[in-house]
């Protein structure tokens, strides 16, 4: 079955610490995986996807096929980085997503 | 420079009562996506419209309906509304060749 689990509800940081938020997926073919954000009242946005191997605003996330992870980095959190992120696979055709149930990050300044 | 436009923002509904969640799009995309958001359990996609004149089921689409009216307008519609229906539902769209979504910003939608 496909399925992305994002293991923690709420990731609770200082500003300046490092920021890892998990995912991990299951999914039988070449998995297509992507990061969105969600910042406070506005609506969610494409952060990253692996397929294209960048950073944005200082995140990265590496795509391991043995581990079956996604997981989102950042060596140096920032307040404004505060939002709730959804790790989301590419499955089923017709681009559908599949979304975890996301992680809600939270930097103390 | 609109991208996707869904209205209602807020909407309250008691139990049996009807209503359409209206979404376009600007972007001459292809395909078209409801979502509903719940807390701890993410988006589920409730249909999609992969092109014009289609639509499918997602994972939840019990109690709802669609109609892709035109390549711009992918409505949701409510016919019995029920307090499990209480959610934020969210419009998407995607061209083939983009990986990423566009959303709109949301209905939050309040069964009664």
């Amino acid at each position: 079955a496909q399925r992305v689990t994002q293991p923690e509800k709420l990731l609770s940081v200082f500003k300046g610490a490092p920021v890892e938020l998990k995912c991990n997926y299951s999914y039988s073919g070449s998995p297509e995986l992507f990061w969105y954000v969600q910042y406070s009242r506005q609506r969610l946005q494409l952060l990253l996807r692996h397929i294209s191997r960048e950073s944005i605003k200082g995140f990265t996330a590496d795509l391991n096929k043995g581990e079956t992870s996604f997981h989102l980095k950042k060596p140096f959190a920032q307040e404004e980085d505060s939002a709730m992120y959804y790790c989301a696979l590419k499955g089923g055709g017709y681009n559908k997503l599949i979304f975890g149930a996301g992680t809600r990050l939270a930097v103390h300044p | 420079n609109a991208g996707v436009t869904q209205t209602p923002k807020f909407q309250v509904l008691k139990t049996g009562q009807s209503m359409t969640l209206q979404c376009a799009q600007d972007m001459n995309h292809n395909s078209m996506y409801w979502y509903r958001q719940d807390p701890g359990m993410g988006l589920r996609l409730i249909y999609y419209s992969a092109s014009e004149g289609t639509t499918d089921k997602g994972e939840v689409p019990n109690g709802y309906n669609v109609s892709r009216l035109n390549k711009r307008e992918f409505s949701l519609r409510l016919e019995s509304a029920a307090p499990s229906q209480t959610s934020v539902y969210f419009c998407a769209s995607i061209q083939e060749s983009n990986y990423g979504y566009t959303f709109g910003s949301g209905t939050r939608l309040t069964v009664v």
